[in-house]
């Protein structure tokens, strides 16, 4: 069976530091992966999707990156993390094959930027 | 105005009452509709994915679609504490990497009570 992994699953950095976050997934390959994130009170927002290694688009405009440099593995970067960065981050992933098919989220990472 | 409306709520019910959730939308070329229920501090689950028009029925959960007025519901029968989440409704467009490319509402809290 697939599974999807997130770590931290907490985090707390200062203003002005640098932020990795990382995901991987299990028991699939060619996964489509996302990065979303849940700011506090509201809906959660696609900030970046991977179709394959290197292939990265983003939906919204932000002081983050992402990457993915393994099949099954995608990474979430700042050089300089801001104040309003902080929020809960969720990764997701749905199969290659498209179809109908849900998107599989992970538990999350709770970033708290002081 | 956002692509998805959903009210946050908080929604308070007692145990065994029936709870009515919606969303309304503005993007007519949505494909997929979902409802994901979400659990304080972690990552959200699928609870129905319907396609299209219609009303889709599992167990106690009853999602209905109305793509003419852009509106989806949730029903949830005989409510039970252990339903008292978060619940989000999202949607995508057709094919690929859209079905990971989900907009989501704000979300609805809802707290049922014995």
């Amino acid at each position: 069976s697939q599974t999807i992994h997130q770590w931290p699953a907490t985090l707390v950095q200062p203003v002005g530091s640098p932020l990795s976050l990382e995901c991987t997934v299990e028991g699939t390959s060619n996964p489509n992966l996302y990065w979303y994130r849940q700011a506090a009170g509201r809906g959660l927002q696609l900030l970046f999707y991977s179709v394959g290694i290197g292939q990265i688009s983003s939906e919204v405009p932000q002081n983050l990156s992402a990457s993915r440099p393994q099949d099954r593995q995608f990474i979430l970067s700042s050089k300089k993390l801001l104040l309003s960065d902080s929020g809960f981050y969720l990764c997701a992933w749905t199969p290659w094959t498209g179809g109908d098919t849900e998107a599989f989220f992970g538990q999350g990472t709770r970033l708290t930027v002081v | 105005q956002k692509e998805v409306e959903q009210d946050p709520g908080p929604l308070s019910v007692p145990e065994g009452a029936i709870v009515s959730l919606n969303c309304t939308y503005s993007n007519s070329a949505f494909q997929y509709f979902m409802w994901y229920r979400q659990y304080s501090r972690k990552g959200p689950e699928l609870l129905m994915y319907t396609y299209s028009s219609g009303n889709k029925e599992d167990g106690r959960f009853t999602a209905q679609v109305d793509k003419s007025s852009k509106y989806i519901s949730l029903f949830i029968r005989d409510s039970q504490p252990s339903d008292s989440a978060t619940y989000l409704c999202a949607m995508s467009l057709s094919g690929g990497t859209s079905y990971g490319k989900l907009t989501f509402g704000q979300g609805t809290i809802l707290t049922v009570h014995p």
